[in-house]
C-alpha cells in the first residue's frame, strides 16, 4: 500500500519567512495530493491540493509542487502569520477506483509555529 | 452548502462498551469514509461507504464496523471498547466517484475517550 514521509516534524519561522514542508510517496499509482492545516481541536480543513497532471499550484501565499518522478510534493507558504501557526498534513491516494475509494494516507504531520 | 455534521462531539466510555458514532455528509455528497486520529499513529484510514455499501477497508480489527444509509448518512459502531481506541474519529465527505472534484471535506470529529 501507500506510504507517505513528511518531514519536517516541527518547524519554528519568523513571522514574514517563507516555509517549506516535504512529502515523499511511495505507490507510483497515487495521483491526488492535498494539504491539510488542523488547529488545536479543529477538523483538519484542505487548504490546496494538486493533481499528477500538473506540476505547481498557488493559492495567494501557498504553493505546493509535485514531482512526479522522484515522488515527491511539498508545501511552500511565504510571508507567514502567526495566524498559520497549525499542525500540517500531506496525503496522497490514487484515487482512482478499486482499494483506493476514500483513502487518503498521510503523513505523520509539521507543527509550524509562526513566531511574531 | 452545509458542512459535515458529526455527532456526538464527546463521548467517555467505560471498557468493554460499545458506541456509535454519526457522520452526515455534504449535501450531494455520496462518500463518507472515516478516520482515527491519535498522537502516535496520526490519521488511519477505518472504511468508506459509496451508494450504502462498503467500498474499502482499513487496517483495523472487526470490532470497528460501519454502514451507511439511503440519504447517505454514515454511522460508524465499536464493540467491545478498549483503552487504545481513545481517539478523535473523523468523518469525511467526498463525491466518491473518484475523481474527487470537490476533494475531501472533514467533518469536526468525534472525541470518544475510553476509561
Amino acid at each position: 500500500g501507500e506510504n507517505v514521509e513528511q518531514h519536517p516534524s516541527t518547524l519554528s519561522v519568523q513571522e514574514g519567512d517563507s516555509a517549506v514542508i516535504k512529502c515523499t510517496y511511495s505507490d507510483s499509482a497515487s495521483n491526488y495530493f492535498p494539504w491539510y492545516k488542523q488547529e488545536l481541536g479543529k477538523r483538519p480543513q484542505l487548504i490546496i491540493d494538486i493533481r499528477s497532471n500538473v506540476g505547481e499550484k498557488k493559492d495567494q501565499r501557498i504553493a505546493v509542487t509535485l514531482n512526479k518522478t522522484a515522488k515527491h510534493f511539498s508545501l511552500h507558504i511565504t510571508e507567514t502569520q502567526p495566524e498559520d501557526s497549525a499542525v500540517y498534513f500531506c496525503a496522497a491516494t490514487p484515487n482512482a477506483g478499486g482499494t483506493s475509494y476514500g483513502k487518503l494516507t498521510f503523513g505523520q504531520g509539521t507543527i509550524l509555529t509562526v513566531h511574531p | 452548502k452545509a458542512g459535515v455534521t458529526q455527532t456526538p462531539r464527546y463521548l467517555i466510555k467505560t471498557r468493554g462498551q460499545q458506541v456509535t458514532l454519526s457522520c452526515s455528509p455534504i449535501s450531494g455528497h455520496r462518500s463518507v469514509s472515516w478516520y482515527q486520529q491519535t498522537p502516535g499513529q496520526g490519521l488511519q484510514f477505518l472504511f468508506e461507504y459509496f451508494s450504502e455499501t462498503q467500498r474499502n477497508k482499513g487496517n483495523f480489527p472487526g470490532r470497528f464496523s460501519g454502514r451507511q444509509f439511503s440519504n447517505s448518512r454514515s454511522e460508524m459502531n465499536v464493540s467491545t471498547l478498549e483503552l487504545g481506541d481513545s481517539a478523535l474519529y473523523l468523518c469525511a465527505s467526498s463525491d466518491g466517484t473518484g475523481g474527487a472534484k470537490d476533494g475531501y471535506t472533514f467533518g469536526s470529529g468525534t472525541r470518544l475517550t475510553v476509561v
